[in-house]
């Protein structure tokens, strides 16, 4: 399978817990971006990374957000202190420096409930 | 703020029917326009997509019309099938990153 992968699909936490997410791209796509999604609603950019370097963040992703793609690969993003908010499906999805042609490609993402 | 906006927020269709789903930008450094189409428990994928100095592009049943000055654009199903129920988001993408910026979703049904 050379699509995005992600893991766990299902997360269920306490509130107050860590969570961590990890994210492999398609292994020739330097760019990956994380994306939050609630019920009923479009994709909400987080943060994007080129290689390994995080050029943007939202203002979404609070303190208690961290992401990182260590050496360019696959990528982690932790939420510390989960609150019942945070609870969502979050996507990831990666591109080529020619992601116009193709657009991003998504994995099925990671759901995330906080109970 | 909501840069992309989309309309209706759902849709259902007889099989053979043509549902159209309807977006306006505000942003004009929008450089591409996507459209996805996202099963339950899936992510997005992507199914059609289109430059500004395009009018219009087919591909397959999935037409997209695009009017610049209007800062409008469309997606049409034609002959539309029960598979294709599904929620589809239209997108508009800026800047050297390629950041995607996501309509709220129609969710479409296909009626036999």
């Amino acid at each position: 399978d050379t699509g995005v992968s992600q893991d766990p699909r299902h997360k269920i936490t306490k509130r107050g817990q860590n969570v961590t997410f990890r994210c492999d791209p398609i292994s020739e796509h330097n760019r990956l971006y994380w994306y939050r999604q609630t019920l009923g609603q479009g994709p909400e950019f987080l943060t994007y990374f080129q290689n390994e370097a995080q050029l943007e963040k939202s203002r979404l992703l609070s303190d208690r957000f961290s992401a990182e793609r260590p050496k360019g690969s696959f990528s982690t993003l932790e939420i510390q202190r989960t609150e019942q908010g945070d609870s969502a499906m979050y996507l990831c999805a990666s591109s080529s420096r020619g992601g116009e042609v193709y657009g991003y490609t998504f994995g099925s993402g990671t759901r995330l409930t906080v109970v | 703020q909501q840069q992309v906006k989309q309309s209706p927020q759902s849709l259902i269709v007889q099989k053979g029917g043509i549902p159209i789903i309807n977006c306006a930008y505000e942003n004009t450094a929008f450089d591409y326009f996507p459209w996805y189409q996202q099963f339950p428990g899936k992510g997005p994928a992507l199914l059609i997509a289109i430059r500004p100095d395009v009018s219009e592009k087919k591909e397959g049943r999935f037409t997209i019309s695009f009017n610049k000055s209007a800062k409008q654009f469309s997606l049409h199903i034609m002959d539309s099938q029960p598979g294709d129920s599904a929620t589809y988001f239209c997108a508009a993408r800026s800047g050297g990153y390629q950041k995607v910026t996501f309509g709220t979703g129609t969710k479409l049904q296909v009626i036999p």
